[in-house]
């Protein structure tokens, strides 16, 4: 069955530290997507990232980078010099597009960023 | 291209009110789902339409329905509400051939 854990329910980090959001999947499916996506105080989810099954390169883009790795079915989420403004819930989430294509969402990771 | 928008933003009804709420997706994407978002489930798949058609349905009790128009715009119906219905409910739209979902606001609901 499809599930998404994310075993960090709430993380405080100092400005300026580097900080890694866990993320756990189970699929039967080998062709799966998986997602982060950010929802700030406001409440709207913001995409991130979509990853694919075949491909486990890993991603940078700015101060985020992403390490996908098959073997233990994670898809984790570093923010380096984190900022204030990353403060968020961070949702890592799964999607299976050969059998229901409905996205499955993790509980999210509360991120607090201090000054 | 402007986002997906929701109204209303916000929303208070008492139990056994029914409610219908409204989204639009972005211009071109005929996909739209339906998520519910609370603090304790998280958030939670209710629906699909694709094209005027429901294409997946999630785990929730017949109270909760929707539709899709023609111009792709879909609304969410919540009848006989109950406590347990208040929630921030979410709207995504995605194009074809792709598998970002892009999300409103949402429409925060209170039932009293």
């Amino acid at each position: 069955a499809q599930k998404v854990t994310q075993a960090q329910t709430e993380i405080s980090v100092v400005e300026k530290e580097d900080v890694t959001l866990d993320c756990v999947y189970e699929t039967r499916d080998t062709t799966y997507y998986l997602f982060w996506y950010k929802q700030p105080p406001s409440g709207e989810l913001v995409f991130l990232i979509r990853r694919n099954s075949f491909d486990e390169q890993n991603e940078i883009s700015g101060r985020y980078s992403w390490n996908f790795q098959k073997s233990t079915s994670s898809f984790n989420f570093t923010i380096t010099a984190s900022q204030v403004v990353d403060s968020a819930v961070y949702f890592c989430a799964l999607s299976e597009p050969n059998r229901d294509d409905k996205i499955i969402f993790g509980k999210g990771t509360r991120l607090h960023i201090l000054p | 291209k402007a986002g997906v928008t929701q109204t209303p933003r916000y929303l208070i009804k008492t139990r056994g009110q029914q409610v219908t709420l409204s989204c639009s997706p972005i211009s071109g994407h005929r996909s739209v789902s339906w998520y519910q978002q609370t603090p304790g489930q998280g958030l939670q798949f209710l629906f699909e339409y694709f094209s005027e058609t429901q294409r997946n349905k999630g785990n929730f009790p017949g109270r909760f329905s929707g539709r899709q128009f023609s111009n792709s715009r879909s609304e969410m119906n919540v009848s006989t509400l109950e406590l347990g219905d208040s929630a921030l409910y979410l709207c995504a739209s995605r194009g074809e051939a792709s598998y970002e979902q892009y999300f409103g606001p949402g429409t925060r609901l209170t039932v009293t």
